[in-house]
């Protein structure tokens, strides 16, 4: 069983629109849960770290639920640039150890239409 | 501040040939990573460096593939030789060595852009 897993998608939105990504993880241990994005034929980068009591950063909205051990991520009044591939990252390590090792899910890939 | 570079963005070899890519970390980051990425899937750890030391490389498939950070600071890793199969991208990350040393505690990985590997 993989680390984490997503579902690739596609996910083909208009403009505005709200849009929802999980993940799940297998270990029950993992402390530590990030969306990275990336554009097509480019690097990944951080989003927003997902945090025990759920946040937010404009539109976008990370949860998490331990009990379930999977993660969301709410795009709301999707754009144009929001088109990308988001990843579920998980780090399994404990807070204030080494970053360690982090698990990447597949990615889910969002196309947001005119 | 200058990003993680890596050299060469591209690289087409016929297979069995070696192949060598490049990774300088940002200045400061101890920890440094090399990730696997093929098409449609997320990336995979190779190897984890703190400072010169591997700490991490259970990933790495030994027979075929090498890596070294003499220093500490930049790294290399190598294929040798090379199987249609290795045709990715190759991606080199770094990060602060501790999770907790970062104020903000984002546990961020800078990435590099890649270098894209075909094996023919």
């Amino acid at each position: 069983r993989k680390e984490v897993e997503q579902d690739p998608g596609p996910f083909n939105v208009p403009e505005g629109a709200t849009v929802a990504f999980n993940c799940t993880y297998s270990n029950s241990a993992s402390q530590s849960f990030f969306w990275y994005r990336q554009d097509c034929r480019k690097e990944p980068k951080l989003l927003m770290s997902v945090y025990s009591s759920g946040n937010e950063d404009g539109r976008f909205t990370a949860q998490l639920n331990r009990a379930s051990q999977y993660i969301s991520l709410l795009i709301r009044d999707s754009k144009l640039s929001d088109s990308a591939t988001y990843l579920c990252v998980v780090n399994p390590t404990d807070r204030g150890s080494t970053l360690g090792r982090l698990y990447f899910g597949r990615g889910t890939q969002l196309t947001v239409w005119p | 501040e200058a990003g993680v570079v890596q050299s060469p963005r591209y690289k087409i070899i016929e297979k069995k040939q070696p192949v060598a890519f490049w990774c300088n970390p940002i200045s400061g980051h101890n920890t440094l990573y090399w990730y696997l990425q093929n098409l449609g899937q997320g990336p995979e750890l190779l190897i984890r460096y703190e400072n010169e030391e591997a700490v991490d490389d259970s990933q790495l498939p030994k027979d075929r593939f090498s890596a070294e950070r003499l220093k500490g600071v930049d790294s290399t890793l190598k294929i040798q030789p090379a199987e249609l199969g290795d045709s990715a991208v190759y991606l080199c990350a770094s990060s602060h060595t501790r999770l907790a040393a970062t104020p903000l505690n984002t546990g961020e990985l800078f990435f590099g852009e890649g270098s894209r590997l075909t094996v023919l």
